[in-house]
C-alpha cells in the first residue's frame, strides 16, 4: 500500500514570494490533516478535512495561507506572501476518518525555507 | 485545552538496555493516547495508541507504553534498546472522540552501541 506523498520535499523562495504544496493521502483515507512543524517542535494543526470540507480551519493564519481539497482526494496548501517565520517543514497526515482508529499517517513532508 | 509535555529534550541509553522515554498530559475527559517516531528526513510514524481497555498497549518494534491515569503519564518503553530505535519520539493526547491531537515537543533517543 503506498503511503502518504507530498511534493515538493524541499523548496526555498524569497521572503514575498508564493508556494505551494501538494498532498496525496493513502488511497481510501477520507480525512486528511496538514500540519506545520518548526524546529524543535511537535507539528501544529493547521486544517483538517473529511472529505472535501474543511472541518477545523481555526489555526490556519487565513490572511496567507489557504487550502483546497476539491475532489476529496489530494489536497494544495499554499501560502502568499510567504514571510521568513513561515521557514519550517509542513507535513501531511491521513487517517481512514470517523468512526474508525484515530491514529494518523504522516508523509515525508515538505521543507520550507523563505530567505 | 490539552496539552502534553515530554520533560527530556534527550535520553541516552546503551544498546541492550531498557529505555523510558516519558510523556505527561492534561486534558478534558477521557484521553486517547498516541505515540509517534520521526526518524530524519521523514514524516512521523505511528508506534502505538492508547483509547481503551488495559492499561499496557503493545505496539511496533517491540514498544509499548502504560496509561497511568492517576499519574496523567503514558510513557514509552522497551526492555532492550537496538541502536536503531535512535530517533526522535512524539507523544501526543487528544479527547475521547476527537480527531485532534496536541503532539508534544518531541524526545530525541540516543542508543548508543
Amino acid at each position: 500500500e503506498a503511503g502518504v506523498v507530498q511534493s515538493p520535499r524541499y523548496k526555498i523562495i524569497e521572503k514575498k514570494q508564493p508556494v505551494a504544496f501538494w498532498c496525496n493521502p493513502i488511497s481510501g483515507h477520507n480525512t486528511l490533516y496538514w500540519y506545520r512543524q518548526n524546529l524543535g517542535q511537535g507539528p501544529e494543526l493547521l486544517i483538517r478535512y473529511e472529505n472535501e470540507e474543511a472541518v477545523d480551519d481555526s489555526q490556519l493564519p487565513k490572511d496567507r495561507f489557504s487550502a483546497e481539497r476539491l475532489k476529496g482526494v489530494d489536497s494544495t496548501l499554499k501560502i502568499q506572501p510567504a514571510e521568513l517565520g513561515d521557514s519550517a517543514v509542513y507535513l501531511c497526515a491521513s487517517s481512514p476518518g470517523p468512526g474508525t482508529s484515530y491514529e494518523q499517517y504522516f508523509g515525508p513532508g515538505t521543507r520550507l525555507t523563505v530567505t | 485545552a490539552q496539552s502534553v509535555a515530554q520533560p527530556e529534550d534527550q535520553v541516552n541509553v546503551a544498546e541492550g538496555n531498557p529505555l523510558t522515554v516519558k510523556c505527561t498530559y492534561s486534558v478534558s475527559g477521557n484521553p486517547y493516547l498516541f505515540w509517534y517516531v520521526q526518524y530524519p528526513n521523514r514524516g512521523l510514524q505511528f508506534l502505538l495508541k492508547y483509547i481503551t481497555g488495559d492499561n499496557l498497549v503493545k505496539g511496533s518494534y517491540g514498544f509499548e507504553a502504560e496509561f497511568n491515569k492517576s499519574q496523567t503519564s503514558f510513557h514509552l518503553k522497551k526492555p532492550s534498546a537496538l541502536v536503531s530505535d535512535s530517533a526522535l519520539y512524539f507523544c501526543a493526547v487528544s479527547s475521547a472522540g476527537s480527531y485532534i491531537p496536541t503532539f508534544g515537543r518531541g524526545t530525541s533517543l540516543i542508543v548508543h552501541p
